[in-house]
């Protein structure tokens, strides 16, 4: 079965700074993705960024972007320019390779809480 | 983006009765939805994935005769606690998926239940 591990429970940052939020996964899949979402006080979830594992290049969104290293199981998300409007939980989730059904499910870590501070 | 819609937002019933949660696919057809259960400050948890038109698939532990599943169309799926008890108080959160199974399209949240059992 596949694990999702988030090891910082809270992090916090300072508006306009860069924070960088860790996740480590376990599988025995070669072909998945993983993501990256956000749920703020509101608690509708918000998809961040997604990475699929068989891009060797990192994924982008605008002032989000990953590390993933295959070979480590590591996807952390750095945050630029950090804003108010940032401050929420950040969970990072697995998805194996599948069209269909339970295939396609999402696993979840247990999630980071970010504050922004001024 | 697409848009998931869940309803209701919140629901307080009393114990031993039984509550309904409607997700509806606004804008697109959902081959598949999920159905998750968040605790306080805590991770999600799936509960089911249900498929239109064939039997829920429930996760380890959660009762099938206490959480009924209908997917009945491409565009609805529902959930149905029965009996409820103070216990199964807690924040309820589908997820539905295009049926194009677009990879690049990521499963999309509706905006969650908060159901409180007195």
């Amino acid at each position: 079965a596949q694990t999702v591990t988030q090891s910082q429970p809270e992090m916090s940052v300072q508006e306009a700074e860069t924070v960088t939020l860790s996740c480590t996964y376990d599988t025995s899949e070669s072909d998945y993705y993983l993501f990256w979402y956000k749920q703020p006080p509101s608690r509708q979830m918000i998809l961040v960024i997604r990475q699929e594992a068989y891009k060797q290049q990192n994924a982008t969104e605008n002032r989000f972007s990953v590390n993933f290293q295959k070979a480590a199981k590591s996807f952390s998300l750095k945050i630029s320019d950090s804003q108010l409007g940032d401050a929420a939980m950040y969970f990072c989730a697995y998805r194996r390779w599948g069209d269909t059904g339970t295939a396609s499910k999402l696993t979840f870590g247990t999630g980071t809480r970010l504050q922004v501070t001024l | 983006g697409a848009v998931v819609s869940q309803h209701p937002s919140w629901v307080i019933c009393k114990s031993g009765t039984s509550v309904k949660i409607e997700c509806r696919s606004l804008d697109f057809q959902a081959t598949t939805m999920f159905w998750y259960r968040q605790f306080p400050k805590q991770s999600l948890m799936l509960m089911a994935t249900s498929n239109e038109g064939s039997k829920a698939t429930y996760e380890q532990g959660v009762e099938k005769d206490k959480f009924l599943i209908n997917h009945a169309s491409l565009t609805l799926s529902t959930l149905t606690v029965t009996s409820a008890h103070p216990e199964d108080s807690s924040f309820y959160i589908c997820s539905a998926r295009d049926l194009l199974g677009r990879e690049l399209i990521e499963a999309f949240f509706g905006q969650g239940t908060r159901l409180t059992v007195v």
